[in-house]
């Protein structure tokens, strides 16, 4: 079983639709979670940053860590054809062999159709 | 400010070479990391160092190896190429080794793509 799993896609929606993306994890020292966004051939650029279980939002964007369930989702209000890219999970622990790198979903690949 | 910088952008080689990649982190930033992201994957961790001492690494083999300068840059060396090496390498520079608080993010440089042929 991977650490992370992420479904890939490809997601396609309208764009004004709302989007949610899901990554589960099985490695219950991760502590912070993360969304990356990843433009095709560019570097990912972090969206959004959570520490252990709870909301957080940042204006179209909110993330959601549940730690009972190692679950974690972005949702996407009002999507545009901008935010068209590959969004990444990404988790890290904070103690001992697992402070200092994260551990990344596959990534899955959105498209917002105008 | 800048952020992270890596060159070179893009890089073709042939079996068998040796490949060198740069990374300068973002200003005040003391830990660089290395990651290599092969198309259709998430990104996958090769080496940490902090105050130029590796910290940490991945499950790679030996051929690969980096180092980090005093002013915290970093080079990423790869010898004898294989066809599977070909990928996004990507460095990832934050302010210290672990996560301890959320000042302790992770940017990424925009990577360096490398063909190898």
């Amino acid at each position: 079983q991977k650490e992370v799993e992420q479904d890939p896609g490809p997601l396609s929606v309208p764009e004004g639709a709302i989007v949610s993306l899901n990554c589960t994890y099985s490695n219950s020292a991760f502590q912070y979670f993360m969304w990356y966004r990843q433009y095709s051939r560019k570097g990912p650029e972090l969206l959004m940053y959570t520490y252990s279980s709870g909301n957080k939002e940042d204006g179209r964007f909110t993330a959601q860590v549940d730690k009972s369930s190692k679950y974690i989702s972005l949702f996407i209000r009002d999507s545009q054809p901008s935010d068209s890219a590959t969004y990444l999970c990404a988790m890290i622990g904070n103690s001992g062999g697992s402070n200092y790198k994260l551990t990344f979903g596959k990534g899955t690949l959105l498209t917002v159709n105008p | 400010d800048a952020g992270v910088t890596q060159s070179p952008t893009h890089l073709i080689k042939t079996r068998g070479q040796h490949v060198t990649l740069r990374c300068s982190p973002i200003s005040g930033h003391k830990s660089v990391s290395w990651y290599q992201q092969v198309l259709g994957q998430g990104p996958q961790f090769i080496f940490q160092y902090y105050e130029k001492e590796e910290r940490g690494r991945g499950n790679f083999p030996d051929r690969f190896s980096a180092r980090q300068f005093p002013n915290y840059s970093s080079e990423l060396n790869v010898n004898a190429l294989l066809l599977g090496d070909s990928a996004l390498y990507l460095c990832a520079s934050s302010l210290s080794r672990g996560t301890g608080n959320s000042g302790n993010t992770i940017y990424f440089g925009e990577g360096s793509w490398l063909t190898v042929v």
